[in-house]
């Protein structure tokens, strides 16, 4: 089955500076890789997602890139904010499965 | 508004006592998802429903039930056989879609805690 791992586990950045999160894939069958921010006592929600025909998304200052041959896909947020801070999820799903696999989260803390 | 909604937030169980978690939505969904978060832990598949009347175990099923009954119902129980239930409780919903490219919608979870 399919297998989500990401890196860091955590990240600490200064406000206006960059942040990337990186997750690798095991299924080469994965075709849909959705990125979720969980903020306390929430569930997640979406903020951007790719499919596997793409190569790079973007949605103002979030960014999504995807490399198939590799398997792994990173989530960029540009222009950091305090509001950016929380945990964020990358997962990814295979066409004939009905669950997603998630990675097990990236703690974000943006300094002001 | 279109959402999920999870009751309890809060919820505490007894020894030997079985919980039910409430996980309602009304985007017309036909998929539904049960997930548990640890700490430090990435979402883990208990059940899930991609029609009416019909469910299938996840990673995880061990010491849990559900039911489908109603599209926009999907219960989970907490048996007394689950011997470390507490956890974050997380329910979804997606479009049902063969090609699996669909996002996961999900509610603000139940935190279960033993007493």
């Amino acid at each position: 089955g399919e297998n989500v791992e990401q890196h860091p586990s955590t990240l600490s950045v200064q406000e206006g500076d960059s942040a990337v999160i990186k997750c690798t894939y095991s299924d080469s069958a994965s075709n849909y890789f959705p990125w979720y921010k969980q903020e306390l006592g929430k569930g997640p929600q979406l903020i951007i997602d790719i499919r596997s025909n793409v190569g790079e998304k973007k949605d103002q200052r979030i960014a999504v890139t995807l490399n198939k041959t590799a398997k792994h896909f990173s989530l960029h947020i540009t222009e950091t904010q305090p509001e950016d801070s929380a945990v964020y999820f990358c997962a990814a799903r295979t066409y004939n499965n009905n669950d997603m696999r998630f990675g097990a989260g990236t703690r974000l803390t943006v300094k002001p | 508004d279109g959402g999920i909604t999870q009751s309890p937030k809060y919820l505490f169980r007894k020894e030997g006592q079985n919980v039910t978690l409430s996980c309602e939505q009304n985007l017309n969904h036909d998929a539904m998802y049960w997930y548990r978060q640890d700490p430090g832990q990435g979402l883990r598949l208990i059940y899930y429903s991609q029609i009416v009347n019909d469910f299938q175990k996840g990673d995880i099923a061990e010491g849990y039930s559900v039911s489908r009954e109603k599209k926009e119902s999907f219960p989970l129980t907490v048996t007394s056989a689950q011997k470390n239930p507490t956890a974050f409780y997380l329910c979804a919903s997606s479009i049902r879609e063969g090609r699996g490219r669909q996002p996961q919608h999900f509610g603000d979870g139940t935190r279960l805690s033993i007493l």
